[in-house]
């Protein structure tokens, strides 16, 4: 199975921070890679898919970028809605796997 | 508008047997993949299971491979994920997805979720 090593697991931060989470795949996934976002209680929604591509609806604040094995999620500009888990997945194959989740909490 | 709506979860015992179902609506559900994943209390998204377009593909995690069984019934709008031999370990929210149209793979809706509690 492929792994997914995301970082940080978790971080504080205030509104109108530029905040960036990263995860590494344990081997080449191309593109596949993709970013949610799980508010307590809720379903996950996804943020970003195929490494770069914003899905429909959501804010131009959240972009994504890739590096070889290595992904990254950036919010430009962290708003009160922003707090949240996010989770990175490869879709290269199946299973298909998850990072462990970063938490974005208030600083 | 697409909705996911899961039923079936609930109390059972170690080595029970369960069935969760999700009914789709608002899209054509016969020209999707579907997927099962799970969360267990306080931990990360798991992959469970994934099915094709039309039930002649399945696919398991290694945790529930010979235990899961995931089918779909495209005339009645319906995902299934037949659970046996159930462990405490297999308590979780369940969340059935649909896998997007396009080539990413990913998930682009969710079900809100059906918690299944395996204990004595």
């Amino acid at each position: 199975d492929i792994q997914m090593t995301q970082s940080p697991s978790s971080l504080s931060a205030s509104v109108g921070d530029r905040v960036t989470i990263t995860c590494r795949a344990s081997q080449d996934i191309t593109s596949y890679l993709n970013w949610y976002q799980q508010k307590p209680g809720k379903a996950p929604k996804l943020l970003i898919y195929t490494a770069s591509s914003l899905q429909s609806g959501v804010p131009s604040r959240f972009s994504g970028s890739e590096s070889g094995t290595d992904f990254t999620l950036t919010i430009s500009s962290l708003q009160p809605e922003d707090f949240a888990t996010y989770y990175c997945q490869q879709s290269y194959n199946i299973p298909r796997t998850f990072g462990q989740g970063t938490k974005v909490e208030i600083k | 508008e697409v909705q996911l709506v899961e039923s079936g979860g609930g109390l059972v015992q170690p080595g029970g047997s369960l069935r969760l179902s999700c009914a789709a609506s608002g899209f054509t559900f016969s020209s999707y993949a579907m997927h099962w994943v799970r969360q267990a209390p306080g931990k990360g998204l798991e992959f469970v299971s994934a099915i094709n377009y039309n039930g002649d593909s399945t696919y398991y995690a290694n945790s529930v491979k010979g235990r899961f069984t995931i089918s779909r019934d495209n005339s009645k709008n319906t995902l299934y994920l037949q659970m046996g031999s159930l462990r405490p370990e297999d308590t979780a929210v369940y969340y059935c997805a649909r896998e997007a149209y396009d080539i990413s793979g990913s998930c682009d809706y969710w079900g809100q979720g059906t918690l299944v509690t395996v204990s004595s």
